[in-house]
């Protein structure tokens, strides 16, 4: 039972234009929401974050949209870039009653920007 | 400030033998997460070690056990390994209470198969 879903195994941007990542999740109890980017033979890397207290967050080319009630995030990036295609990873944490807990991932969109 | 490191990068075993995997978090962090990717999947939770402890667990068998030094360090041990068992292990280190809520860094990863 996938709790994060990302649909789209692959997209696919002109650079300079937007892309935009899609990411469903089912649990209720998700309540901050990560993404982070892959290289090839590197681990992932965080990118930017939001909390279910927010709809919101902006960091430079990077946007995280998120939809509590249709339990729905997007990440905008914007301009593209060639050294943004990477595989992009949705990943979702529950409150414990403490930071750090267990990270659940979807799948990953891998996404190429050409020049 | 060396970033979260795996050792070994790669390594081979055969149906029923044992490994262990190991990683050292990025200056500073007291919390290790381990995850094992499997081809074509996202990042799945193992456990989390907190002082020398092991703090939450994902729903993986009990062939599947860590260690935490009181460096901070960790090992993965696995056991009785099956093919099923192939996949990229991703260790993960984080400060427990930090100010970046549930920011874990990644490492490389141990890519680890099973023949």
């Amino acid at each position: 039972d996938q709790q994060v879903k990302q649909n789209s195994p692959s997209l696919s941007v002109q650079e300079g234009r937007i892309s935009i990542l899609n990411c469903d999740y089912t649990n209720s109890m998700f309540d901050y929401f990560l993404w982070y980017k892959k290289y090839p033979a590197e681990g992932p890397t965080f990118l930017i974050s939001i909390s279910s207290i927010k709809d919101k967050n902006e960091d430079g080319r990077f946007t995280v949209f998120l939809n509590k009630s249709a339990k729905h995030l997007s990440l905008h990036i914007v301009p593209s870039q060639p050294g943004d295609s990477a595989v992009y990873f949705c990943a979702a944490s529950a409150d414990s009653g403490g930071s750090n807990y267990k990270l659940t991932f979807g799948k990953g969109t891998l996404l190429t920007v050409n020049p | 400030d060396a970033g979260v490191t795996q050792s070994p990068t790669h390594l081979i075993k055969t149906r029923g033998q044992q490994v262990t995997l190991r990683c050292s978090p990025k200056s500073g962090h007291d919390t290790v997460s381990w995850y094992q990717q499997a081809l074509g999947q996202g990042p799945q939770f193992i456990f989390q070690y907190y002082e020398e402890e092991e703090r939450q667990r994902g729903n993986f068998p009990d062939r599947f056990s860590g260690h935490q030094f009181p460096n901070y360090s960790s090992e993965l041990n696995v056991n009785a390994l099956l093919l099923g068992d192939s996949a990229l292990y991703l260790c993960a280190s984080s400060l427990l209470g930090g100010s970046s809520y549930n920011e874990q860094f990644f490492g490389p990863g141990t890519r680890l198969t099973v023949l």
